[in-house]
């Protein structure tokens, strides 16, 4: 099946501080989207971007599908963005949405 | 209405009982997910229903038993389980196979 990494597995970051998490999957994708959990264990879907790039507010990501990448940019962080952050992607027709490793932000005052 | 509903989001119970996790949506999504997260670890695929029949069942033990009554709801009907079955279950819905999933809260689940 695919192999879906994310990159770095923990960040730690000052309040107002920007960052770039890395998703890489191993497949061509049908489908890419990017979950932000938070503590609770909501799954908040924050961007569906099986390409191209894609703003909403502080948040911005991009799809390279050519090259088997997403990035998610996150500008000015709150201590609210703490939580982890997966990617998902679904390849040809499957119904599977395969989750990335994670990346573990904790942002700090 | 974009939610997905997840009832109840807390339930322990023992290794004998039997009791069911409730999912529900009103987005006229037609395929509906079951996944469970264990701790630090990301989602994991159980069951999916297309159309109200069950689409992809992820080798799980038949002490797990998902059922579909229509377009909107989705149950998970738990027997026997085990402590290690000790988890975050959530539910998901999406319009179609590629289109965006959207998940309910999750019921956090204890077996003692």
């Amino acid at each position: 099946g695919i192999q879906v990494e994310q990159s770095p597995p923990d960040l730690i970051l000052q309040e107002g501080a920007n960052s770039t998490l890395r998703c890489n999957f191993s497949d061509s994708v049908n489908n890419l989207q990017w979950f932000h959990q938070n503590p609770w264990g909501q799954l908040i879907n924050l961007f569906y971007i099986p390409s191209g790039t894609k703003q909403n507010g502080r948040l911005s990501a991009t799809t390279v599908a050519t090259e088997r990448y997403s990035l998610l940019y996150i500008s000015s962080s709150q201590t609210t963005d703490s939580g982890v952050y997966f990617c998902a992607v679904n390849t040809g027709t499957a119904s599977k949405l395969t989750f990335g490793t994670g990346t573990r932000l904790q942002v700090t005052l | 209405d974009t939610e997905v509903t997840q009832t109840p989001k807390h339930l322990v119970m023992g290794m004998t009982n039997k009791k069911s996790l409730k999912c529900e949506q009103h987005m006229g999504h037609r395929a509906m997910y079951w996944y469970k997260q264990k701790a630090k670890k990301p989602p994991e695929l159980m069951f999916v229903y297309s159309y109200e029949k069950l689409s992809i069942n992820e080798s799980v033990p038949s002490r797990f038993s998902p059922e579909c009554p229509n377009s909107s709801l989705l149950n998970l009907h738990l027997h026997a389980l085990q402590p290690e079955d000790s988890a975050l279950y959530l539910c998901a819905s999406s319009q179609l196979v590629n289109y965006g999933y959207t998940f309910g809260s999750g019921t956090r689940l204890t077996v003692v």
